[in-house]
């Protein structure tokens, strides 16, 4: 159990372009889902935290109207990265934790690659 | 504010070898300290975890530390292998249950 995946798993877009990424738990309810960006050889950057039905948290330096996050029920939530540029590309990961078990236990997706040209 | 640190950034050991990577955290409330190991391209993947109301955790060859006085905690890799080779990264709980990882070991395993 406690399976989380991501689609796509890789995109390739035109700079100016919008581009939408989800991330679905497929074995539990998620109450929080959290969206990570990671570039090459660099650490796993929290970007925003996410719970079912409400405004998300974005991290201090992250753009929210450039990075839309949209967690509409509880197995899905997405991000939009709106108007992408090439310095956008990066390793996008979802991630998700239980709404009963272990708390503060988080399952990752396997990824995003987003290459913007 | 919400920091970890993670030293070294990369290691090199002999097989057979133990290896230790430490991290130290901010936020005295945080109590929870998961361990990943990721390989390229990949997603990170829980190897242990410790939570705040024990000193050390052990699974086979991996073992976990940690000192909340010192905010402190550590990865310890005994009889090292070539597979363990990766990229391993520490991270820290803080409010909301939000996970802020550490900067990463790159581990390197000679045969």
């Amino acid at each position: 159990g406690a399976v989380v995946s991501q689609h796509p798993s890789r995109v390739i877009c035109k700079s100016g372009t919008s581009v939408k990424i989800e991330c679905r738990s497929l074995d539990f309810q998620a109450t929080t889902m959290f969206w990570y960006r990671q570039f090459p050889k660099q650490s796993l950057m929290l970007m925003a935290t996410s719970n079912e039905g409400s405004k998300a948290t974005y991290e201090q330096g992250v753009e929210k109207d450039k990075f839309l996050i949209n967690h509409a029920s509880l197995t899905l939530s997405t991000l939009t990265v709106t108007s992408a540029h090439p310095e956008d590309s990066s390793f996008y990961i979802c991630s998700a934790s239980r709404t009963s078990g272990r708390w503060n236990e988080q399952f990752f997706g396997p990824g995003t690659r987003l290459t913007v040209l | 504010g919400e920091n970890v640190e993670q030293h070294p950034s990369t290691l090199s050991v002999q097989e057979g070898d133990s290896a230790v990577i430490k991290c130290t955290y901010s936020d005295s409330a945080s109590n929870y300290f998961p361990w990943y190991k990721q390989e390229l391209g990949k997603r990170p993947q829980l190897i242990i975890d410790i939570r705040s109301n024990v000193g050390e955790k052990k699974d086979q060859r991996i073992a976990v530390t940690l000192n909340k006085t010192a905010k402190h905690f550590s990865l310890h890799i005994t009889e090292t292998q070539p597979e363990d080779s990766a990229v391993y990264f520490c991270a820290a709980a803080f409010q909301g249950g939000k996970l802020i990882f550490g900067q990463g070991t790159e581990l390197s395993v000679k045969p």
